[in-house]
């Protein structure tokens, strides 16, 4: 069935820095790539979307592409904010199959 | 739109009790999840419905647990009798047909059993 595998956490960084979360998956047919991203005490909130090949998703200043000959979907943000200090989940959608969730990656901005 | 509304928020129960879950999805969305997280196994899919019929529920746990949906706007987790290891924050997501694969969470009820 279809996977998801994205990198491990936590990552630290310092308020401005650049921020990659790398994500991989498995897949047959033409899935659908999220990024959810979870705040304290919140749910799941849908950060951005890519629904085909190349197609960049965007939002808040977190881009991804969906890129079909790696299989990769990274997020991205090129200064991030304590605010962004979250855990972000990769995730897959595609015909006949269960919606796939990454394990989640726990970002943590210092000041 | 309110969103997905799930209630309570949290919920506090000694071992054995009955603990009902409520969801309201949001309105014209015809599938609902019900997702459970915990530190150790992250986040796992309980049990999904599509127009109000169950479809998949290989991921109850056991047959402590039951979820009905009796109308397309609300449906319920029952856990009976609960056990401390129940302990998690259960949440409800909803999405809708045609309108691509991303599903709406609610903020999820965390459940403490003692």
């Amino acid at each position: 069935g279809d996977s998801v595998t994205q990198m491990e956490g936590p990552v630290t960084l310092s308020e401005e820095a650049f921020l990659t979360i790398n994500c991989t998956y498995t897949a047959t047919g033409y899935p659908s790539l999220f990024w959810y991203v979870q705040y304290p005490g919140e749910g799941l909130q849908l950060l951005l979307k890519a629904t085909k090949a190349d197609d960049k998703g965007s939002n808040k200043g977190f881009e991804a592409t969906y890129r079909k000959e790696t299989t990769s979907f990274h997020l991205e943000k090129g200064s991030v904010q304590v605010s962004d200090s979250a855990v972000y989940f990769c995730a897959l959608g595609n015909y006949g199959q269960n919606f796939v969730f990454g394990p989640g990656t726990r970002l943590s901005v210092l000041p | 739109d309110a969103g997905v509304i799930q209630s309570p928020r949290h919920e506090v129960t000694e071992m054995g009790q009955e603990v009902t879950l409520r969801c309201k999805p949001i309105s014209g969305h015809d599938y609902l999840f019900w997702y459970r997280q915990t530190m150790m196994r992250g986040l796992e899919l309980l049990i999904y419905f599509n127009n109000n019929v169950p479809i998949d529920d290989s991921g109850m746990p056991e047959d402590r647990f039951s979820a009905k949906m009796p109308n397309a706007s609300f449906s319920t987790l029952k856990i009976q009798p609960s056990e401390p290891r129940d302990s998690a924050v259960y949440f409800c997501a909803s999405r809708g047909t045609g309108e691509g694969y991303e599903q709406y969470f609610g903020p999820g009820t965390r459940l403490t059993v003692t």
